[in-house]
């Protein structure tokens, strides 16, 4: 289930389940987003990313969705594995931030065994 | 993919001191390099904007004199905590833009910063 933390939204789920991890952003006018993983003491990993011209993009095991009428995305990750595990940031960029990345406060995704 | 590295990975320093921690692209060339803080259980923070052979831009409410940050080639930034503080601790992240305004930004492995 999904669960707010003192910091961080945390979503638990069985190994193998595919897992759903949510981002709303803050600007209509952001084009560009990346989704990152961040495993514990280490730097943001990329994973994937989309543009605004675009609703869905598939990568490997991993598929981003994009609404940009109701600015949410969202990232499926399919037959959730313990390697998995770690801290998801969306970023968004747009020329309103001045073509820096803003990032969402994170999602904590543990996968039980 | 491209490679950002970071060093050192941890340093622990006495308060008072400076830290310089360096930011490498290794196999790209990258005129924007960004500094991010992050807190534990919280979300990165960006500190300033590094642009090659200009000054940095700092967000607002970061002090400029207390971070300084150097961009002096195409493949190295770096960030020096002058005077540290215990409540300077923390994990300082760098990241390279590899060209153009939008295009995909690459983080560096992190530093552990822990000023006693």
């Amino acid at each position: 289930g999904e669960s707010v933390g003192l910091h961080l939204p945390t979503l638990s789920v069985q190994e193998g389940d595919n897992s759903i991890i949510n981002c709303a952003y803050s600007n209509s006018a952001s084009d560009y987003f990346i989704w990152y993983k961040q495993e514990s003491g280490k730097g943001p990993q990329f994973i994937i990313d989309i543009r605004s011209n675009m609703d869905k993009r598939q990568g490997q095991r991993v598929t981003v969705l994009l609404n940009k009428t109701v600015k949410h995305l969202s990232l499926q990750i399919a037959a959730t594995q313990p390697g998995d595990s770690a801290v998801y940031f969306c970023a968004e960029n747009s020329a309103h931030y001045g073509q820096n990345f803003v990032f969402g406060p994170g999602t904590r995704l543990s996968v039980l065994p | 993919g491209a490679v950002v590295s970071q060093h050192p990975s941890r340093v622990i320093c006495k308060s008072g001191t400076s830290v310089k921690i360096e930011c490498r692209s290794l196999d790209f060339q990258a005129t924007t390099m960004f500094w991010y803080r992050q807190f534990p259980k919280q979300s990165l923070m960006l500190m300033a904007t590094s642009n090659e052979g200009s000054k940095a831009t700092y967000e607002q409410g970061v002090e400029k004199d207390k971070f300084l940050i150097n961009h002096a080639s195409l493949t190295l930034s770096t960030l020096t905590v002058t005077s540290a503080h215990p409540e300077d601790s923390s994990f300082y992240i760098c990241s390279a833009r590899t060209s153009g305004n939008t295009d995909t930004q690459y983080f560096g492995p992190g530093t552990r910063l822990t000023v006693l």
